[in-house]
């Protein structure tokens, strides 16, 4: 059974920074599109990162710069580490994995950040 | 980037009925076009993707159609469970893009 379990959200002040984890159980992160999600209410989905399983990273325009998405084959865990945060930047981030023919097939539960002075 | 428009925010149906939701976008997406279904307090689910194509394990009573920009989930007898919000995703190109999300409640 697949698991993705996100961790590391919480309270940030704007221009502040904050690392987001996921541990992922069965399914391995080096094989993967691995990616992250983040849900704002009112402004739907929004893609954010993908790692693919070479290692080559993708980042959305908005967090381009700002956003690092790693990841730890030994510990089977992904990493972002979001620099800069915005107040716009608020929201419940997932971990998914993104399938080879890109759909979003497995979820974490989510973790909030919420920017704001 | 390609912008995905669900123009129903929410669609009120009885339980039994019929419930047809739409999702368009800004240019052609072929068929590369995926539904997601999502409760309160829960992550998405993947129902549909290759715009008709049901994933394992999703009832019948869900069906996708459409090609280039215009598609429609159609749930044909809505049961209880099926109260959600359903969001459409493009990745016919980068950024992958959704929908702004149809809420389906109870009427």
């Amino acid at each position: 059974e697949v698991q993705l379990v996100e961790s590391g959200g919480g309270l940030v002040q704007p221009g502040g920074s904050l690392r987001l984890s996921c541990a992922a159980s069965g399914l391995p992160v080096s094989n993967n599109y691995m990616s992250w999600v983040r849900q704002v209410p009112g402004r739907g989905l929004e893609w954010v990162s993908v790692i693919y399983n070479d290692g080559d990273t993708y980042y959305a325009d908005s967090v381009k710069g700002r956003f690092t998405l790693s990841r730890d084959n030994s510990k089977n865990t992904l990493d972002l580490q979001m620099n800069s945060l915005r107040t716009e930047d608020t929201g419940v981030y997932y971990c998914t994995r993104l399938r080879t023919t890109l759909q979003f097939d497995f979820w974490g539960q989510g973790t909030l950040v919420t920017v704001s002075s | 980037e390609i912008v995905m428009t669900q123009s129903s925010v929410t669609l009120s149906v009885s339980p039994g009925e019929r419930a047809t939701l739409s999702c368009r976008a800004s240019q052609s997406v072929n068929t590369n076009l995926a539904w997601y279904q999502q409760k309160p307090g829960q992550p998405p689910r993947l129902l549909i993707y290759g715009a008709s194509t049901r994933v394992t394990g999703i009832p019948a009573r869900f069906s996708g159609s459409g090609s280039g920009t215009e598609f429609t989930l159609t749930i044909s007898s809505l049961q209880s469970e099926d109260f959600a919000v359903y969001f459409c995703q493009q990745y016919n190109s980068w950024p992958l893009t959704f929908g702004g999300g149809t809420q389906v409640e109870i009427k």
